[in-house]
């Protein structure tokens, strides 16, 4: 069975950094492209990035480049999202999901239960 | 890059049917999306995938048979047939476009559905 198991999230102040953990387990890590996904309090999905299969390749929302950092350990088999200059609008509940396979060629076809970041002073 | 507009709720009775709509603009007819569920509190989990021809691919996993999807033109659907309690969440719909440094993945605002 599939499992995604995030953590990390935490009340920050605005302009903080907060790092992320997604503890995959239950099929294999590294044949599978990533994603983080978030959704703020009362809305929609909002996709935030993704990482392909060994991590050559990241892709970022526009509202998160040059912000936020997608990375992978395949020997821990963990996703991670390295959030800096955090802003208030980034106050979420952050998801991990898995790719069908590869990103952009098929759904995400297994979601964590997310954690929450909330940013205020 | 597409836009994706759902309604923000629909309703059915024990039972009855509903057909959700996700409505594209901005892009091409021949896009792929996905549909996802939401029951409150958790994740969401994967439905299944429609283009204009109908389903691409598998149903997720333990997705029912009541639910099934269409695609025409602009819009892909998602219909629910017998809807039952367990049914009642929200339903998100998801594309992807461009390729390499200009991809992006956008989803729609989601559509609550009521069971009455």
């Amino acid at each position: 069975e599939v499992q995604l198991l995030e953590s990390g999230g935490g009340l920050v102040q605005p302009g903080g950094s907060l790092r992320l953990s997604c503890a995959a387990s239950g099929f294999s890590f590294s044949n599978f492209g990533m994603n983080w996904v978030r959704q703020a309090p009362g809305k929609g999905l909002e996709w935030v990035s993704s990482i392909s299969i060994g991590g050559v390749n990241t892709y970022y929302a526009d509202s998160v480049r040059g912000r936020f950092t997608i990375s992978r350990d395949s020997f821990k088999n963990t996703l991670y999202l390295q959030m800096n200059s955090l802003r208030a609008e980034d106050t979420a509940v952050y998801f991990c999901a898995k790719e069908s396979r590869y990103i952009g060629e098929g759904p995400s076809d297994s979601w964590g239960q997310g954690t929450l970041v909330t940013v205020s002073s | 890059q597409p836009v994706l507009t759902q309604p923000p709720s629909a309703s059915a009775s024990l039972g009855a049917s509903v057909t959700l709509t996700c409505t594209l603009s901005g892009g091409s007819s021949d896009y792929k999306v996905d549909w996802y569920q939401q029951r409150p509190g958790k994740g969401p989990r994967f439905v299944m995938r429609v283009g204009t021809g109908g389903i691409v691919g598998s149903k997720g996993d333990g997705i029912p048979d009541r639910f099934s999807v269409l695609g025409s033109g602009l819009n892909r659907y998602l219909t629910i047939t017998n809807i039952q309690e367990e049914d009642e969440s929200d339903y998100h719909c998801g594309a992807d476009h461009g390729r390499g440094s200009n991809f992006v993945r956008v989803f729609g605002g989601g559509t609550k559905v009521t069971v009455l």
